[in-house]
């Protein structure tokens, strides 16, 4: 069964600092993993997306990395920003017939 | 920019109404897609449609229907609400070719069934 887990389900850190969310997934075939981020009341919005020969991506305070051997990715926030406080959704492409699968989501808040 | 748009934000039916969601997006994009999304249970598929008046079943079509007349229009019907279709409800867009290709989401309805 295609399945995608993310850990820890809620974190809550102080502005300024960083921190790395996980994202194991047991999907196949891989065809590519994205982040999205979604905000309270809001559709998810694309961070990220990384096909199986890419390792690592960024989009600015954003960095992905993924070790399709090991089938896990990471999302590393770095000086985080009260802004930043939102749900963060790992999605893997593939698994047959190209569809995705969702992770339940991070849930970040970022406090002062 | 993309836009994806929906037709209402919030909306509350009766249990046994025909409920009409409305997803109009604005980049000619030819796949379009509706999904539900429940707390702990992550976005699920309910319909996709990778044409005009083409259509395919997702992972829960159950007690919903979907319509594509024009391309950039794709309605989510369900035709006799009930209380566990109470849900947030996303439609996203994305160019042809595979669903590799990143799908862009509109705001959401959050439907409440009573």
């Amino acid at each position: 069964k295609n399945q995608v887990e993310q850990s820890p389900q809620s974190l809550i850190i102080l502005e300024g600092k960083n921190c790395t969310l996980q994202c194991n997934y047991t999907v196949s075939p891989f065809s590519n993993l994205r982040w999205y981020k979604q905000d309270t009341g809001r559709g998810p919005v694309s961070l990220t997306i990384m096909t199986f020969s890419e390792n690592t991506k960024s989009n600015g305070r954003y960095t992905a990395t993924l070790d399709a051997d090991t089938k896990q990715s990471s999302l590393h926030i770095t000086a985080s920003q009260l802004s930043d406080s939102a749900s963060y959704i790992c999605v893997v492409g593939g698994g047959g017939g190209n569809k995705l699968t969702f992770g339940t989501g991070t849930q970040l808040k970022v406090e002062l | 920019d993309v836009k994806v748009t929906q037709s209402s934000r919030y909306l509350v039916k009766r249990t046994g109404e025909k409920v009409f969601l409305e997803c109009v997006q604005d980049m000619d994009h030819e796949n379009m897609f509706w999904y539900r999304q429940d707390p702990g249970l992550g976005l699920r598929l309910i319909y996709f449609s990778y044409d005009v008046k083409m259509k395919e079943k997702g992972d829960i079509p159950e007690g919903y229907s979907v319509s594509r007349e024009k391309k950039e229009r794709f309605s989510l019907i369900l035709e006799s609400a009930s209380t566990n279709q109470t849900s947030m409800y996303l439609c996203a867009s994305s160019i042809t070719g595979t669903v590799s290709y990143e799908q862009y989401f509109g705001p959401g309805t959050r439907l409440t069934v009573t």
